[in-house]
């Protein structure tokens, strides 16, 4: 158990649409991390908030945004969908320290029509 | 920019054999992750290395760290079918949270 949990697991549309992707990290976690994996590539990093705020970014295009609530879930919200957009979305959490792993979820897979 | 190569991209053995796949960087880091993910799930944390020339063994899996800190190597001795996946390295910097990850080996072991 990662401690992690996204929603929903799987999504399909429409290109133009848009969606939010919801993620629940464990209580007290006060970091989280959204990564993007194509088919057959490896993880690419996003964005990161700590505590609420933005940390750091990744190559996040411009159409995709985020936030963390107060409750520290986060959600990823991604408009005007191209077929590219087509892949999973992960979400991990992290432990305080910088030498702390970071803890997945299964993940949302988007499916673009 | 920090940057993880991951080597070999693909691999596909017999059951039995032993394998090593490889993670290289120019840059140093505070700590070193592997994890293993299969299809349609999220990667699962494997092992974390954070001193230079750490080795650490899971079963029949072998982690190391390089000595600068810039490398790691993950060693398997007799693959079994149920190793099958994609094996990630990450690596973690002082001076940023997010983690810096290569691009896979995906591994396939036959039975």
């Amino acid at each position: 158990d990662s401690g992690v949990t996204q929603t929903p697991k799987h999504l399909i549309t429409a290109t133009g649409q848009r969606v939010t992707l919801r993620c629940s990290p464990r209580s007290g976690d006060l970091s989280v991390y959204w990564y993007q994996q194509s088919l057959d590539q490896g993880l690419q990093f996003l964005i990161q908030y700590y505590n609420g705020e933005e940390r750091a970014k990744g190559n996040i295009l411009e159409r995709f945004s985020a936030q963390q609530f107060p409750d520290l879930h986060s959600e990823l919200n991604l408009s005007s969908l191209e077929l590219g957009d087509s892949a999973l979305y992960f979400c991990a959490r992290r432990l305080a320290g910088v030498r702390q792993p970071q803890h997945f979820g299964d993940g949302t897979r988007l499916s673009i029509l | 920019t920090q940057l993880l190569e991951q080597s070999p991209q693909f691999l596909s053995i017999q059951e039995g054999e032993n394998l090593t796949v490889y993670c290289n960087s120019s840059s140093v880091f505070s700590s070193l992750q592997w994890y293993r993910q299969e299809p349609g799930e999220g990667p699962v944390l494997l092992v974390t290395v954070v001193t230079g020339g750490e080795v650490k063994k899971l079963k029949r899996l072998t982690f190391q760290f390089g000595d600068a800190r810039k490398d790691s190597s993950l060693h398997i001795t007799a693959a079994q079918p149920g190793d099958t996946g994609l094996y990630l390295c990450a690596g973690g910097s002082t001076n940023a949270g997010k983690s810096t990850f290569g691009d896979g080996t995906t591994l396939t072991v036959k039975p």
